[in-house]
């Protein structure tokens, strides 16, 4: 079966430091993995893709995220974090059998001025 | 509208009520998934329409919940009986569907309370 897993439940940075988010997956077959946020009271937004191709994957709001094969995960990443980035993550795969998105437990960004 | 419409946006019932939540898709989406959300934790699906037809219910818990899409656009999920175990946000979203690199467009959600 395929899931992913988000082994941080929260995540504390400054602002203006580099921010990481981590997911690692379990998939039979090529994983299509994707990002998604949720600012409070808001539904969840879609940020990024990885389907194939390059394995540093860039999407909205400044942020992209790296597919590795060898470790099986696909970190969240941005340069400079803001104080409006502040919101919760879900990393998720798509189940190419059923069409649906299996999202992991979610972490909570929180960046600090 | 523009993006994925959910109604009521709050829900308030008391344990034994019938609830019925619903969503109208963006246009032209063909896939429709229901989620629902608890406290603390990632998306939990719940059911996938493509179409008018239920592809996958796999992920609704018992018999007490039920979802409809009579005619391909909107769709509402039925609750019966509510339990306090119930309570979430319960999330939908749409997507073109037949498309497996697409994502899905999410509303905001109709969160049900079951005193």
């Amino acid at each position: 079966a395929q899931s992913v897993a988000q082994p941080e439940d929260q995540v504390n940075v400054a602002e203006g430091n580099p921010l990481t988010v981590k997911c690692t997956y379990s998939v039979s077959g090529n994983p299509y993995l994707f990002w998604y946020v949720q600012y409070p009271n808001r539904g969840l937004q879609f940020l990024l893709k990885y389907i194939t191709g390059d394995n540093l994957v860039k999407g909205s709001y400044g942020f992209e995220a790296e597919f590795n094969k060898s470790q099986t995960s696909f970190h969240l990443k941005k340069p400079s974090a803001l104080v409006s980035d502040s919101a919760l993550y879900f990393c998720a795969v798509r189940d190419m059998v059923t069409d649906k998105l299996i999202f992991g437990t979610g972490t909570r960004l929180q960046v600090f001025p | 509208g523009a993006g994925v419409s959910q109604t009521p946006s709050n829900k308030v019932t008391e344990k034994g009520k019938y609830v019925e939540l619903r969503c109208d898709p963006i246009s032209g989406h063909t896939a429709l998934y229901w989620y629902r959300q608890s406290l603390g934790q990632g998306p939990e699906f719940l059911i996938y329409f493509q179409g008018t037809g239920a592809a996958d219910d796999s992920g609704l818990p018992n018999d007490r919940f039920f979802a409809v899409r009579p005619e391909g656009s909107v769709s509402t999920l039925k609750i019966q009986r509510t339990e306090r175990g119930d309570s979430a946000v319960y999330l939908c979203a749409s997507s073109l569907g037949g498309d497996w690199t697409g994502e899905l467009f999410f509303g905001e959600g109709s969160r049900l309370t079951v005193l």
